[in-house]
């Protein structure tokens, strides 16, 4: 499989818990995005990495969210002191760079991680 | 702020009859929309992506038009399958980078 992946799929946390989520975009994508959905919503747009450099955070980012992405390959979205307001799925995206202004370039999503905060 | 929405939250439909999922968009910048399908507990899947240099693009059962003067988008799913159903999303793209702004979606209801 080539496509994004994320893991793991799936986590139950207690409140208070710190949770790492871990994204391995499609190879030779150099921009690799996190969205956060909740159920009935759309996705909403986080943060996004050209390389290893984060150009762009949300407001929705707290200081309690922090991602990274230290060599330009595979990315971690780590959440500390969890809140029940975190629920949500957690999607990783990617895509390469458009070649053009105009050309927009398809952007691939995995199939999220989803948090559960009890 | 700028959005982007969608006027069904629900559509049903008969197997073997044509779908048309609307859209409507505000930023008036935005210049690459794209159409993705969810899937109950799975990730956005692409469908069909437009520039707005074009006003339709077709794929396999699957055209988009795109009417910049309404600012309004459109998913055109022909024969309409029960491997069709899902929630459809809309997103509009007004960054250099792909920065999607995704609306709340419709649900695709195939009925046999």
């Amino acid at each position: 499989d080539t496509g994004v992946s994320q893991n793991p799929r799936h986590k139950i946390t207690k409140r208070g818990q710190n949770v790492t989520f871990r994204c391995d975009p499609i190879s030779e994508h150099n921009r690799l995005y996190w969205y956060r959905q909740t159920l009935g919503q759309g996705p909403e747009f986080l943060t996004y990495f050209q390389n290893e450099a984060q150009l762009e955070k949300s407001r929705l980012l707290s200081d309690r969210f922090s991602a990274e992405r230290p060599k330009g390959s595979f990315s971690t979205l780590e959440i500390q002191r969890t809140e029940q307001g975190d629920s949500a799925m957690y999607l990783c995206a990617s895509s390469s760079n458009a070649v053009a202004r105009g050309q927009g370039d398809t952007i691939y999503f995995g199939e999220g991680s989803w948090l559960t905060v009890v | 702020g700028e959005s982007v929405g969608l006027h069904l939250p629900t559509l049903s439909v008969q197997e073997g009859d044509n779908s048309i999922i609307n859209c409507a968009y505000s930023n008036s910048a935005s210049d690459y929309f794209i159409w993705y399908k969810q899937e109950s507990g799975k990730g956005p899947q692409f469908i069909i992506d437009i520039r707005s240099n074009m006003d339709k693009r077709q794929g396999q059962r699957v055209t988009v038009l795109l009417n910049k003067t309404v600012k309004h988008l459109s998913l055109q799913i022909a024969a309409t399958q029960p491997g069709d159903s899902a929630v459809y999303f809309c997103a509009e793209n007004s960054g250099g980078y792909n920065k999607l702004i995704f609306g709340a979606g419709t649900r695709l209801a195939v009925h046999p």
